[in-house]
């Protein structure tokens, strides 16, 4: 089955940037969406197309896509942003809905 | 504005069949959209369980498709979750979200309800 992989944490300080990595073999012809978690709470979609940014979504987040990596950048990161952050795309059929396996930012 | 609200029993025996309702408000389910079903158990992260369209067209996740029926009323405005010989495995919080299906991507979700499976 089509899987998406993403690194388990990220860590970085206040006002730095924060990077999360999302690789699957169908991401060159599947967007990418990226939805943020925090504990208690529904998810909430951060990116979708790869690099749209939803309204009411601060612009210090911004998404990229190269090849079969996608990336979703935080720029200044703040406190609030931390949260688990998911990754998601379609396989290649482009009817079946996958999820990454989830990124825990940690603000330090 | 357009809300998602999950119901349904918050405790089911093994074997049984796990049934959930979601009620959507501020939109008619028959103007469009799919609607989807997401679980999360606790800890771990998000699976999606399936989408149907408000014709009755429907996916589901391949792993789970053998015990897996979604359904949609359209009189009363909602869609329904039928998971059978559910087992701890399928303890979770199950979501209820709306789906734009040119692109697959959940813009609109519920608050959740946490089901949990036990005799």
């Amino acid at each position: 089955s089509y899987e998406l992989t993403q690194p388990p944490s990220v860590s970085v300080s206040p006002g730095q940037t924060a990077r999360i990595t999302c690789s699957g073999d169908a991401l060159p012809k599947q967007y990418a969406y990226w939805y943020q978690q925090k504990p208690g709470q529904a998810p909430v979609l951060v990116i979708y197309k790869d690099s749209e940014r939803p309204s009411g979504i601060p612009e210090r987040f911004s998404g990229s896509s190269s090849g079969t990596t996608v990336t979703l950048t935080i720029s200044g990161v703040q406190a609030e942003d931390e949260a688990d952050y998911y990754c998601q795309s379609a396989d290649s059929s482009g009817t079946h809905v996958v999820f990454g396996g989830g990124t825990k930012l940690t603000v330090l | 504005q357009v809300q998602l609200q999950e119901s349904g029993p918050g405790l089911v025996k093994p074997s049984e069949t796990l049934s959930l309702t979601c009620a959507v408000s501020g939109y008619s389910i028959s103007s469009g959209y799919y609607w989807g079903w997401i679980r999360q158990p606790p800890g771990k992260g998000l699976e999606w369980i399936g989408s149907i369209y408000h014709s009755g067209s429907t996916y589901y996740n391949p792993s789970l498709k053998s015990r897996v029926t979604i359904s949609v009323d359209t009189s009363k405005n909602q869609f329904s979750l039928k998971l059978s010989s559910v087992t701890a495995a399928d303890t979770a919080v199950y979501y209820c979200a709306r789906v734009l299906a040119s692109d697959w991507y959940f813009d609109l979700w519920g608050r959740g309800t946490l089901v949990t499976v036990s005799s």
